[in-house]
């Protein structure tokens, strides 16, 4: 079965300071994967995601992460945070139930906290 | 509309009530997806619409809940008879896409259960 795991429930940066958000995945074929934001009060939000074509995907506010199939992982990184970074972070997959039907399957989530 | 909206923003039922959840897609989106987030997590899938045929609901937890879309817009999450377990924020969620799950999300209803 598809799944996805959010090694990191809670990460903590400082303002200006890198970032990666840590994401695996269990699937069989190549993956549809996301990564989505969710700030206080607000809907989810596409950060960028990967069907195929380059590893390397850009995506809005500054956010790319990198499909790597040997490590089963699709990484969301930044190369400086910014106090508005400050949410929930979900990685989510494609998956298929028993009669083929496609829905998202989500991560638990990683919480950011950006101290100024 | 702009976006995805969802009402009301907060329903607080006491257990055994029934809820209505509403959701206004955004305009000529053909596919319609409802999650429940509980605390703490990630959303699940409950069900999906494609204009009005609800084509999965495998995610439904439960006979009582009960999710329709007559007219290929609006759609409504009802719940029957609440209890406890049922608190969670409940999301919609649209796209202009058959089967797309690259949608555009409602900031979502958070129901509590008292």
């Amino acid at each position: 079965a598809q799944s996805v795991t959010q090694p990191d429930i809670h990460i903590t940066v400082s303002e200006g300071a890198s970032l990666e958000l840590r994401c695996n995945y269990s699937y069989g074929a190549t993956p549809y994967l996301f990564w989505y934001v969710q700030s206080p009060g607000q809907g989810l939000q596409l950060l960028l995601k990967y069907f195929s074509g380059d590893t390397l995907v850009q995506g809005i506010k500054g956010f790319e992460a990198e499909f790597k199939r040997s490590q089963s992982s699709f990484n969301l990184r930044k190369p400086s945070v910014h106090w508005s970074d400050a949410a929930e972070y979900f990685c989510a997959v494609v998956g298929f139930n028993a009669g083929n039907n496609r829905k998202l399957i989500w991560g638990l989530g990683t919480s950011l906290a950006v101290n100024p | 509309g702009a976006g995805v909206s969802q009402s009301p923003r907060y329903k607080v039922a006491k257990r055994g009530q029934d809820v209505a959840l509403r959701c206004d897609p955004i305009s000529g989106h053909v596919s319609l997806f409802w999650y429940q987030q509980a605390l703490g997590q990630g959303p699940e899938f409950l069900t999906y619409f494609q204009n009005e045929a609800q084509l999965d609901k495998s995610g439904l937890p439960s006979d009582r809940f009960f999710a329709e879309r007559p007219e290929g817009s609006v759609s409504t999450l009802k719940i029957q008879r609440t209890q406890q377990e049922d608190s969670a924020v409940y999301l919609c969620a649209s796209s202009p896409r058959e089967w797309s799950t690259e949608a555009f999300f409602g900031q979502g209803t958070r129901l509590t259960v008292v």
